[in-house]
């Protein structure tokens, strides 16, 4: 089946620091890529759109300029935390659409567990 | 913009007992909806996924069923096991594939 891979699954920075997160699509091709977090007993939140080619489009109330998102190909797009802080302590997962037949499934990295001290 | 609830937040039952999950989405333009299970820690292993066109899918003691012009949706877990112990999460999908996930059903079952 697809699968889709997250590096790396646990990070811990300090305060200023940046963090690059990798989601990748192992056995298909996926020109969309979305980006969620989630807090603690919380659901996910969707972050942003990844596309492949073009700019990410970003929920309202994301900052783009502190998460970046780069669609570097048809398999692998990367988050980037820039100057983390805190609050910005989370657990990331990315998801791509595999087209089927007959519609889209959505399948999930395992999620990344970022942690800023 | 579309928002999802899903009820009940949290339920515990005796293994071997039947139950029912409910999610009820706002915008019923959807694309498809899908059920998901995530443990604690972990991230999302997709259980069923329903086209919009269609009215349930089934997968071994897992049934969904989907409503779209009433916006709500199902999830039927029969003979339930401790191993089924997991939040559940209902997510339907726009046009532009986007998920918008429900808070969750945090199930509990015992032996």
């Amino acid at each position: 089946g697809a699968v889709v891979s997250q590096h790396p699954s646990r990070v811990i920075c300090k305060s200023g620091t940046s963090v690059k997160i990798e989601c990748r699509s192992l056995d298909f091709q996926a020109t969309t890529m979305f980006w969620y977090r989630q807090f603690p007993k919380k659901s996910l939140m969707l972050m942003a759109t990844s596309n492949e080619g073009s700019k990410a489009t970003y929920e309202q109330g994301v900052e783009k300029d502190k998460f970046l998102i780069n669609h570097a190909s048809l398999t692998l797009s990367t988050l980037t935390v820039t100057s983390a802080h805190p609050e910005d302590s989370s657990f990331y997962i990315c998801s791509a659409p595999r087209t089927g037949p007959i519609t889209d499934t959505q399948y999930f990295g395992p999620g990344t567990r970022l942690t800023v001290l | 913009k579309q928002e999802v609830t899903q009820i009940p937040a949290a339920l515990s039952v005796p293994e071997g007992e039947n139950l029912v999950l409910n999610c009820s989405f706002t915008d019923s333009a959807i694309y498809n909806l899908q059920w998901f299970r995530q443990d604690p820690g972990k991230g999302l292993t997709s259980l069923l996924l329903i086209q919009s066109s269609q009215r349930e899918q089934t997968s071994g003691r897992l049934n969904a069923s989907l409503d779209k012009s009433s916006g709500r949706s199902t999830l039927y877990i029969a003979a339930s096991q401790p191993g089924d112990s997991a939040t559940y999460l209902c997510a339907p999908s726009g046009s532009a594939r986007q998920l918008t996930f429900g808070s969750g059903t945090q199930l509990t079952v015992l032996p």
